[in-house]
């Protein structure tokens, strides 16, 4: 199994562009978390979905940040407008079953705003 | 809300020294507890567990045991190795996670 695959691996994008970051869980898996890692705020979950349906948003910053997960194979984090404090790696992370620590994480996207 | 903290770092160390890095909670209940390690460019792996007082959780030689009378989960390694160079982070939860801060740990040799 490939694993958990985030795109891009680094993005560097200028304050008030719209950013997508892109995640294909473990096939099979049926939770997916989406987390931002900052030296400041440490490592914190932004939202989670499973079976392709958001169950739980409170963690994601403000009405600029949006996920979508269309399909078990795919989902999406948006940034729009971006901002340079949303400078951090970005961690998607997939699990079978509850309990999020199962979860299997990717290899995170550097996104940084300039 | 619930919390995890951990000693800062960095946390620099010789080849085979022994390894501890503190980990408190304070938490609702009586959560699982996780270590999860990071190596350069890469996610995070779960390390080890332990889900009820008294429980120790080990793996790779790493252990840590669940300690409610003083809310902690430390981390331990009797001989560390370059190849443990990594950060580590506690946690605690179960379908959410609370994270700590992350300690970064350099073993020279």
């Amino acid at each position: 199994d490939a694993g958990v695959i985030q795109s891009p691996r680094h993005e560097v994008t200028e304050m008030g562009q719209e950013v997508t970051l892109r995640c294909k869980p473990i096939s099979g898996h049926d939770y997916l978390f989406w987390y931002r890692q900052t030296m400041m705020r440490g490592l914190e979950l932004l939202i989670y979905f499973n079976n392709n349906v958001p169950i739980d948003d409170s963690g994601m910053p403000e009405d600029r940040f949006s996920a979508k997960m269309p399909n078990a194979s795919f989902s999406t984090l948006k940034i729009q407008p971006s901002e340079p404090r949303d400078s951090a790696v970005y961690f998607c992370a997939s699990s079978l079953g509850g309990g999020a620590y199962r979860a299997f994480f990717g290899q995170g996207t550097r996104l940084t705003v300039v | 809300g619930d919390s995890v903290t951990q000693m800062e770092g960095p946390v620099t160390l010789s080849e085979e020294a022994f390894l501890t890095i503190n980990c408190t909670y304070t938490a609702t209940g009586y959560p699982s507890l996780f270590w999860y390690v990071q190596y350069p460019g890469e996610g995070l792996q779960l390390l080890l567990k332990a889900t009820k007082a008294d429980d120790k959780g080990s793996n790779k030689g790493f252990e840590a045991t669940y300690r409610k009378e003083t809310t902690s989960f430390h981390l331990e390694k009797g001989s560390v190795q370059v190849s443990d160079s990594a950060v580590y982070f506690c946690a605690l939860g179960a379908q959410k996670l609370v994270f700590g801060q992350g300690t970064r740990l350099t073993i020279n040799p």
